[in-house]
């Protein structure tokens, strides 16, 4: 069964940093690619990033309002995806999920772990 | 990449049929054959419905199908149940599947 267990989220003030995670099982983590969505409280989804499997490169990509401030990495050996989030601005409020990423599609998600930027 | 632009509320009776549809533009729907649909439950994380316009992940019911033409893709629910009360969102990725971009959902109420 996939398994998907992000951690991390809290409290953060403005223009700071954090870092959330995901751990993934069920699956053969080191041939998937992964991405990150989130979701503003009471507001629809929005696409974070992703990085593709290393066998593709492990290359990432990320949406405009993120490109620059938030990297994804991946520690295949640990089945362990993460997101680091720099400068953080108040409307990056959101829960964060981490997903599967099968033809152009998120497969499978956890449970999402919420980020509250604020002062 | 702007949103995709769906309906923000549809409503159906139980047994009948909806179709909630998802506008694009040539650069992401009308470009690409990944569109995908997902399923959410208040309190809970999305789950995959359609994927690549029309193939129903293993477990899907068939009562759920997706379509595309031009720059739109519809998904129809038919014979509507209760448990499909729900928020729906489409979603476009490019060839690479980098660039994804999601609409901004779509309320369904079994009345």
């Amino acid at each position: 069964e996939v398994q998907l267990v992000e951690s991390g989220g809290g409290l953060i003030k403005p223009g700071g940093s954090l870092r959330v995670s995901c751990a993934a099982s069920g699956f053969t983590f080191s041939n998937a690619w992964m991405s990150w969505v989130r979701q503003a409280p009471g507001k629809g989804l929005e696409w974070v990033g992703l990085i593709k499997s290393k066998s593709y490169g492990a290359t990432t990509d990320y949406a405009a309002p993120v490109k620059g401030r938030f990297t994804i990495s991946r520690d295949d050996s640990k089945n362990t995806l993460d997101l680091q989030m720099n400068s953080l601005k108040t409307e990056d409020t959101a829960v964060y999920y981490c997903t599967t990423v099968h033809s152009g599609s998120n497969s499978y998600w956890g449970q999402g772990t919420l980020v509250t930027v604020s002062s | 990449q702007s949103a995709l632009t769906q309906p923000a509320s549809v409503s159906g009776s139980p047994g009948q049929s909806i179709t909630i549809s998802c506008i694009g533009t040539s650069s992401d729907i009308g470009a690409y054959n990944y569109v995908s649909w997902y399923q959410q439950h208040p309190g809970k994380a999305p789950k995959l419905m359609i994927y690549e316009v029309s193939n129903r992940p293993s477990g899907v019911s068939n009562r759920f199908s997706g379509s595309k033409s031009g720059n739109t893709a519809s998904l129809t629910i038919s014979g509507l149940q209760a448990e499909d009360e729900a928020d729906y969102y489409c979603s476009s990725c490019t060839s690479s599947n980098t660039l994804c971009v999601f609409g901004g959902g779509t309320k369904l109420t079994v009345l």
